[in-house]
């Protein structure tokens, strides 16, 4: 079993719409929650970090962990094509001496006008 | 705002060749990384850097080698260039451990 697992998609919705990405982990000693969006032909980018179980907002982009159930999404109200893009989790231990990532496949997304 | 710089952006290799991907970053991050991604397999962790001396093995580390004499520099280095090692590679930085991670724009290599 992966330690993230995400399903790649593809996602295509049409403009407007509600989008739900999510990722399922295994290891919970996980402590951090990252959602990042890469673009074609680019390097990825951070969207939204999370520590805590609960939603975390930001602009049409919400983050929600469930630490219960080892399960986060990425929620993205009123869709943009701008926002057709893959989306990538990513999660890892508390500091410690771990230090590294653990990335989920990612998920394409596209956004039909 | 330079960020994390990488060259090339694009190469083609000969089997058995050698070359280094070079990255720089201009934001005084301690931690440096080295990635490949490949279509489905997501990001792949090949080398990592915790500061200027400091390097250690991610999941894929064969077949590649990293120094790190500086802050800013985090060299990846491939000896004897194969077919499997043809990927998008990315460099990226961060202040600590837990901090967001910066990555630069890729370098996309080809093995022939």
């Amino acid at each position: 079993q992966k330690e993230v697992e995400q399903d790649p998609g593809p996602l295509s919705v049409p403009e407007g719409a509600i989008v739900s990405l999510n990722c399922t982990y295994s290891n919970s000693a996980f402590q951090y929650f990252m959602w990042y969006r890469q673009y074609s032909r680019k390097g990825p980018e951070l969207l939204m970090y999370t520590y805590s179980s609960g939603n975390k907002e930001d602009g049409r982009f919400t983050a929600q962990v469930d630490k219960s159930s080892k399960y986060i999404s990425l929620f993205i109200r009123d869709s943009q094509p701008s926002d057709s893009a893959t989306y990538l989790c990513a999660t890892r231990e508390d500091a410690g001496n771990n230090r590294k990532l653990i990335w989920g496949l990612g998920t394409s997304l596209a956004v039909n006008p | 705002n330079a960020g994390v710089t990488q060259t090339p952006k694009f190469r083609i290799l000969k089997i058995g060749q050698s070359m280094t991907l070079q990255c720089t970053q201009d934001m005084n991050h301690n931690y440096m990384y080295w990635y490949r991604q490949d279509p489905g397999m997501g990001l792949k962790l090949i080398y990592y850097s915790v500061g200027a001396g400091i390097t250690d093995k991610g999941e894929v580390p064969n077949g590649y080698n990293v120094s790190r004499s500086t802050t800013e520099d985090f060299p990846l280095r491939l000896e004897l260039a194969a077919p499997s090692q043809t990927s998008v590679y990315f460099c990226a930085s961060s202040y600590s451990a837990n901090t967001e991670a910066f990555f630069g724009q890729g370098t996309r290599l080809t093995v022939v």
